[in-house]
């Protein structure tokens, strides 16, 4: 099976900007969440989707939104990006909604590095 | 509030020695329990889990991991340590529906 695939890798924004990253899960799998990982703050956990629902959300500010589509895709989109955004932008699927035992264990992508200037 | 403690930020060994990272979490209800690894320019992966049953459980790589619920911990373990065990391991508790991340430990490994 293919793995969490992330696009696009790298990416270089002013201040201001929006900016939209796209994941795709493994096959099959339902629920997508996203996490945010910087050196001083660590993974932070910014949301999870499944069944194209938000599910659960973590302290971001409303500026960082997502969605979910039928197949299982998922986007994430910052608006009015800030120096303090830049970070890599992790996205993670599993089979069921974070949880439920076993079935939710999360497989990571490689990320997208969000530069902000 | 759920939270996540790695108690070692840096960790520094020489091949062959042992290995324990100390983890602690915070939450009141039931819990799984996960390791993942970072190695050096790859992506988050998964090293072992635990959800229920037995409290230790092994993962990949020789790595094990021993849940004690009275202590609220979850340390990982390794007999003897690897040069390619470089890499930083983060700790993740899940419980509520969200995961929640310890900050990792860098794990250097002198050959």
């Amino acid at each position: 099976k293919a793995g969490v695939t992330q696009t696009p890798r790298y990416l270089i924004k002013t201040r201001g900007q929006q900016v939209t990253l796209s994941c795709s899960p493994i096959s099959g799998h339902r629920s997508v969440s996203w996490y945010q990982q910087t050196p001083g703050q660590g993974l932070q956990f910014l949301f999870e989707y499944f069944s194209e629902t938000q599910r659960n959300k973590g302290n971001f500010p409303g500026r960082f939104s997502g969605r979910q589509f039928s197949n299982s895709r998922s986007e994430m989109n910052v608006s009015t990006l800030e120096l303090g955004d830049s970070a890599l932008y992790l996205c993670a699927s599993s089979l069921t909604r974070l949880g439920q035992g076993d079935t939710d264990t999360q497989y990571f992508g490689p990320g997208t590095r969000l530069t902000v200037l | 509030a759920q939270s996540v403690s790695q108690h070692n930020h840096h960790v520094i060994l020489s091949e062959a020695a042992s290995l324990e990272l100390g983890c602690n979490y915070s939450y009141g209800g039931t819990v799984n329990l996960f390791w993942y690894v970072q190695y050096p320019g790859q992506h988050l992966q998964l090293l072992l889990k635990y959800f229920s049953g037995d409290p230790l459980v092994k993962g990949i790589k020789g790595f094990e991991a021993e849940f004690i619920k009275s202590k609220f911990s979850f340390n990982l373990r390794k007999p003897s340590v690897q040069w390619s065990d470089t890499a930083e391991y983060f700790c993740a508790v899940n419980g509520g529906f969200k995961t929640i991340f310890g900050a990792g430990t860098r794990l250097f490994v002198k050959a």
